[in-house]
């Protein structure tokens, strides 16, 4: 089973829509989780981070966490096509320091 | 967030060669990088766990004779591919952070061997 694992997508949202993007993780031990957003030959850069159940928002975007359906989910409102990119779910292991990440998913907003 | 540099971006060598890929830490002291390879269209990897002044800590099935790491300094570690075959080849990127706190990417270093 893989430790993180999300809809590769690829998912389409019109411009100035919702994007809902979501990622189930396997070790209940996993106490950090983060979202990354990549563009093309790029590396990754972090968008949100959330350590609690509930919501977080910052901006357009919205993490939400839940530790016990071990699901953390990120919302982008008011999609725009510079959100286009691949989004990339991160989970830290049980020895605290080591991320693990999903594959990704691809998001496209449609002008 | 902190900033993370890698040179080189990108490298191009034969079969057989080396190649060294250097990552720092420009404005606050790693104790802890992560060495992450991302083959087209695939997520990340997670390679190895370099720690200074002590040995890297490897993910199953990464050879630590193939892939070498130095953690000489706080703000330096580096990644030696020896003996680099077309296999080889892919996006190397380079992390750190504090604890289980974010963690952040270089630039990456994209490795081509032919």
């Amino acid at each position: 089973q893989k430790e993180v694992e999300q809809n590769s997508g690829p998912l389409s949202v019109p411009e100035g829509a919702i994007a809902s993007l979501n990622c189930t993780y396997s070790d209940r031990v996993s106490q950090s989780f983060f979202w990354y957003r990549q563009y093309s030959g790029k590396s990754p850069e972090l968008i949100m981070s959330i350590y609690s159940n509930g919501d977080k928002e910052d901006g357009r975007f919205t993490a939400q966490l839940n530790k016990a359906s071990q699901y953390v989910s990120l919302l982008i409102r008011d999609s725009q096509p510079s959100d286009s990119a691949t989004y990339l779910c991160a989970v830290n292991g049980r020895t605290g320091n080591q991320f693990y990440f999903g594959t990704g998913t691809s998001l496209t907003v449609i002008p | 967030g902190a900033v993370v540099s890698q040179h080189p971006s990108w490298v191009i060598c034969k079969s057989g060669t080396s190649v060294k890929i250097e990552c720092r830490s420009l404005d606050f002291q790693a104790t802890t990088m992560f060495w992450y390879r991302q083959f087209p269209k695939q997520s990340l990897m997670l390679m190895a766990t370099s720690n200074e002044g002590s040995k890297a800590t490897y993910e199953q099935g990464v050879e630590k004779d193939k892939f070498l790491i130095n953690h000489a300094s706080l703000t330096l570690s580096t990644l030696t591919v020896t003996s680099a075959h077309p296999e080889d080849s892919s996006f190397y990127i380079c992390g750190s952070g504090q604890g289980a706190r974010e963690q952040y990417f270089g630039p990456g270093t994209r490795l081509t061997v032919t």
